[in-house]
């Protein structure tokens, strides 16, 4: 069965690249989140989108993080101008649902992440 | 705004022993509730979830969390502890029928099942 795909799972970058960190949710899932986790903490929300609408970027932690999902599935956050307190997890995950649903179909079911040190 | 408390970094328990692992909340309205697990250079893991209805919810691998609404607390649970349940254990909050799109975790809760 196909869960949620992150690639690359390694990302290794110099201060200053721009990375591109894909993730491919489950088929058929409406919403998309993202998370950054720094090492030793819980994963802290980034955006939302539901379909190809961004929904909710409050937690974008500075205008060098761009993220977009132009079809309504696979989607792309972009870091642009790496700076070393960007080195962190970044997690997908998916739900069947929109937010504003209830139940199980809000579940969200995350992918392995994708580790991005910056050197 | 919302929050999650896990005050426990580690918790050890000994093989067979029951085991359990806190979590308190803060939200303006209801919360959903959820528990998830995290295994090394692995994603994170749903466990279990609290939406309405019965306060003693059940889930995975024999886990079950109980909300306690005046206590503001939804603590996991295990009757019996494997050491195959070691692992990084997150409680997440998201306040129901609005607010904010993302789940708020906790820091997490190291877990060590002593054989």
């Amino acid at each position: 069965g196909a869960g949620v795909s992150q690639s690359p799972r390694y990302k290794v970058a110099k201060r200053g690249q721009d990375v591109a960190l894909r993730c491919d949710p489950i088929s058929g899932h409406v919403s998309l989140f993202w998370y950054q986790q720094a090492l030793g903490q819980g994963p802290e929300f980034l955006t939302y989108f539901q379909n190809e609408a961004q929904l909710d970027k409050s937690g974008l932690p500075s205008d060098r993080f761009f993220a977009e999902r132009p079809e309504g599935s696979v989607s792309t956050l972009k870091i642009q101008r790496t700076q070393q307190e960007d080195s962190a997890v970044y997690l997908c995950a998916s739900s069947l649902a929109h937010t504003t649903t209830s139940g199980a179909k809000n579940i969200q079911y995350f992918g392995a992440g994708t580790r991005l040190s910056v050197l | 705004a919302q929050s999650v408390a896990q005050p426990e970094d580690q918790v050890n328990v000994a093989e067979g022993n029951p085991l359990t692992v806190k979590c308190t909340y803060s939200v303006s309205g209801n919360p959903y509730l959820f528990w998830y697990v995290q295994y090394p250079n692995r994603g994170l893991q749903f466990l279990l979830k609290y939406i309405t209805g019965d306060n003693l919810v059940k889930g995975s691998y024999g886990f079950e969390a109980e909300f306690n609404k005046s206590q503001t607390s939804f603590h996991l649970k295990k009757p019996s502890a494997l050491v195959s349940d070691s692992a990084l254990y997150f409680c997440a909050v998201r306040e129901a029928g609005g607010g904010a799109d993302g789940l708020t975790f906790g820091k997490g809760t190291h877990l060590i099942i002593q054989p």
